[in-house]
């Protein structure tokens, strides 16, 4: 089956730790995205990569980081350097990085940090 | 800041109704515009692209574009209720890139 998958599902952490999430995607799809969801609020893009070995800023980036070594994997790491790391935060891929090409998400990762 | 904009609702419709789901973009160069239906705990699901003015239909659903009001909407036929779901919509940052910028979503309650 073809998708986007994410882990953990759920992850806690205590304050001042980093954390990485994983996203894995078997679409072939060369642009790759990580966006946060707050209660009440639209998702907002944090980073994203249009191929291997390069990746944008997104509107939120203080605080994450990214790589792409790999066309299928695009994790995330929340350092102890974001404010506010407590979210639900989503994967999504797109053939390109193009207006003329849909996004598609992964389950998503419900981060708490306490 | 490019904005997109969408009533919250909740919006409540019987069973069999008609459910009409607003939107408004500020960018005049967007160029897509997208809805994703979200679940409670669940991640968006995308169940309408539209690219250019008019209408497009896909079964219960249509998406209408108007570029010249900057207006997208989503209506559902026969509602039924599984479509009670949290609805966004999502429009591209101006020009050619994928970056896709997210109303607050308007959650959709279907009455039995």
């Amino acid at each position: 089956d073809g998708g986007i998958t994410q882990s953990p599902k759920y992850l806690f952490r205590k304050e001042g730790q980093n954390v990485t999430l994983s996203c894995e995607q078997n679409l072939n799809h060369d642009a790759m995205y990580w966006y946060r969801q707050d209660p009440g609020q639209g998702l907002r893009l944090i980073y994203y990569s249009q191929i291997v070995n390069d990746f944008q800023k997104g509107d939120i980036a203080e605080g994450y980081s990214v790589s792409r070594e790999k066309k299928e994997s695009f994790p995330l790491t929340v350092t102890s350097a974001q404010k506010n790391p407590t979210a639900f935060y989503l994967c999504a891929s797109s053939v390109r990085d193009s207006s003329s090409y849909e996004q598609y998400f992964g389950p998503g990762t419900r981060l708490t940090v306490t | 800041q490019k904005e997109v904009e969408q009533n919250s609702g909740p919006l409540s419709v019987p069973e069999g109704a008609i459910a009409s789901l607003n939107c408004t973009y500020s960018d005049r160069g967007s160029q897509s515009f997208f809805w994703y239906r979200q679940y409670s705990g669940k991640s968006p699901e995308l169940i309408m692209s539209i690219y250019s003015n008019g209408d497009k239909e896909d079964g219960r659903f249509t998406a209408q574009l108007n570029k010249a009001s900057q207006y997208v909407s989503l209506l559902i036929r026969d509602s039924q209720p599984s479509d009670s779901a949290t609805y966004l919509c999502a429009v591209n940052g101006g020009g050619s890139q994928g970056n896709l910028i997210f109303g607050k979503g308007t959650k959709l309650s279907v009455k039995p």
